[in-house]
C-alpha cells in the first residue's frame, strides 16, 4: 500500500499521559499536514511541514502539542499531559506541491480517546 | 467569522434529485479550491478540484466565483451511494498556504 499510513489506528490513554502518533506520507510528497477532527466538524488544521521545515502551527495548538518531521519523510505528533478535550481523530495528509497547492491525500487517522 | 463556511445540513433528498451545496471563504488571496467527500468514520477523499472556469466530472459540477468568494457543488441524479459529508477546502494566501476545511455538509439520499 503506497498511501498515507498512520500508526496507531486507535489509542486509549489515561488523562495526564503522553502519546505519540506517527505518519508516513506518500513517497516523494514534500508537504505533510496534521489535522484534528471531532464529531460533526470538519478537519481542523494543526500544523504542516514542507520537507523538514514546520511552516505553520495553529494558534489553537497549545504548548502540549509538538510535531516533528526530522528528515522530511515521516512525521510524529506528540501530545503531552493529555486532557479529555484532546479526544478526537488525528488525521495526517500529504501532498506534492512544487508550486501552488495540489490535493492532499489522507491517512485513515488515529482515533484518540482520553479517559 | 470562519475562514471557510458551509451549511451543515443535513440535506435529505430522494434518489434522482439534483442537490447543490454552497461554500464561502474569507481570504480573497486563496488560490486553490477543492471538494472532498468523507464517509462516516472514514478519512476525507478528494472528490474534485475547482477551477476558475468551472469543471464537471460525470454527475458532479463545481463552480468558483472569485468576486463573491463562493464555491458550489452540484450533484445531479443523486444515488444512494452519494450519501456522505462534503467538505469544502480552500488554501491559504500563497503557495505555502495551509489547506482549510469547512465544517462539511451532510447529504442523505433516500430511496
Amino acid at each position: 500500500d503506497t498511501g498515507v499510513s498512520q500508526d496507531p489506528r486507535h489509542k486509549i490513554t489515561k488523562r495526564g499521559q503522553n502519546v505519540t502518533f506517527r505518519c508516513d506520507p506518500i513517497s516523494e510528497h514534500n508537504r505533510l499536514y496534521w489535522y484534528r477532527q471531532t464529531l460533526g466538524q470538519g478537519p481542523e488544521f494543526l500544523t504542516y511541514f514542507q520537507n523538514e521545515a514546520q511552516l505553520e502551527k495553529s494558534r489553537l495548538l497549545s504548548d502540549r502539542f509538538s510535531a516533528e518531521r526530522p528528515k522530511g519523510s515521516f512525521s510524529t505528533l506528540e501530545i503531552q499531559r493529555t486532557e479529555q478535550g484532546d479526544s478526537a481523530m488525528y488525521l495526517c495528509a500529504s501532498s506534492h506541491s512544487p508550486e501552488g497547492n495540489t490535493e492532499a491525500f489522507f491517512g485513515q487517522g488515529t482515533r484518540l480517546t482520553v479517559v | 467569522r470562519k475562514e471557510v463556511e458551509q451549511d451543515p445540513g443535513p440535506f435529505n433528498v430522494p434518489e434522482g434529485a439534483t442537490v447543490a451545496f454552497n461554500c464561502t471563504y474569507s481570504n480573497s488571496a486563496s488560490q486553490s479550491f477543492f471538494w472532498y467527500r468523507q464517509d462516516c468514520r472514514k478519512e476525507p477523499k478528494l472528490l474534485m478540484s475547482v477551477y476558475s472556469s468551472g469543471n464537471e466530472d460525470g454527475r458532479f459540477t463545481a463552480q468558483l466565483n472569485r468576486a463573491s468568494q463562493y464555491i458550489s457543488l452540484l450533484i445531479r441524479d443523486s444515488k444512494l451511494s452519494d450519501s456522505a459529508t462534503y467538505l469544502c477546502v480552500v488554501n491559504g494566501r500563497s503557495n505555502t498556504g495551509k489547506l482549510i476545511f469547512g465544517q462539511g455538509t451532510t447529504l442523505q439520499v433516500k430511496p
